[in-house]
């Protein structure tokens, strides 16, 4: 089975600009979170998706929004980029929102 | 509220050594705690998790970690280090039993001495 594909794995932006990041969720999962993992920090959780519905929401601000499509698969958006905004971003896909996560890789992203 | 305290940021231990990572946690209600490892430029992966049925759990790669809600602690250790050991690795808590939704601590760093 195919595991959970995030890309690009490195971007890089300068501040005030807008990205968009991609996650394909594992085959037969209907439900991706996403995390910002700062340098030297621990995954913080951003938001869930579940069928298409955003389903819990972490302390980031709105310039971060998301969607997910009819094939699960979910794209992070982030607005107006900030220098703090420089992470790892980490998707994860599960079979329901309360089940076992299974992370990609993630996206190097970082903010000049 | 949730959170989890990783105490030591860096840990060193010596091939064939015990290997213990500390991790405490705050939680309102019964919490659900895992351990994951992150090696270098690659996502998460589960080692193990404490969702009630047992204090004592075992993970993957001769990990396993007890639950002591005396303490609110849910350490993690190896009776024997091996070099393919060093990685990062992440306590995290969660209401959600198969782990929705997590509250990672900072981190610590396992090094493997040869």
């Amino acid at each position: 089975e195919t595991g959970v594909t995030q890309s690009p794995t490195h971007l890089i932006k300068t501040r005030g600009q807008q990205v968009t990041l991609r996650c394909s969720s594992q085959s037969g999962h209907n439900t991706v979170s996403w995390y910002q993992q700062a340098l030297g920090q621990g995954p913080q959780f951003i938001f869930q998706y579940y069928r298409e519905e955003e389903n819990g929401r972490g302390n980031f601000p709105p310039r971060f929004s998301g969607l997910q499509f009819p094939n699960y698969s979910s794209e992070l958006n982030v607005n107006a980029l900030e220098l703090d905004d420089s992470a790892l971003y980490l998707c994860a896909s599960s079979e329901g929102s309360n089940s076992p996560l299974h992370f990609g890789n993630g996206t190097r992203l970082t903010v000049t | 509220a949730q959170s989890v305290t990783q105490l030591g940021s860096h840990v060193s231990v010596s091939e064939g050594a015990l290997v213990l990572l500390r991790c405490n946690y705050s939680s309102s209600v019964p919490p659900y705690l895992f351990w994951y490892v992150q090696y270098p430029n690659q996502g998460l992966q589960l080692l193990l998790k404490y969702t009630s049925a047992a204090t004592l759990v075992k993970g993957i790669n001769g990990f396993e970690a007890e639950f002591k809600k005396s303490e609110t602690s849910f350490h993690l250790t190896k009776p024997s280090a091996h070099m393919s050991d060093a990685a990062e690795y992440f306590c995290a808590v969660s209401v959600y039993n198969q782990g929705g939704k997590l509250i990672f601590g900072q981190g610590t760093e396992l090094s493997v001495k040869p």
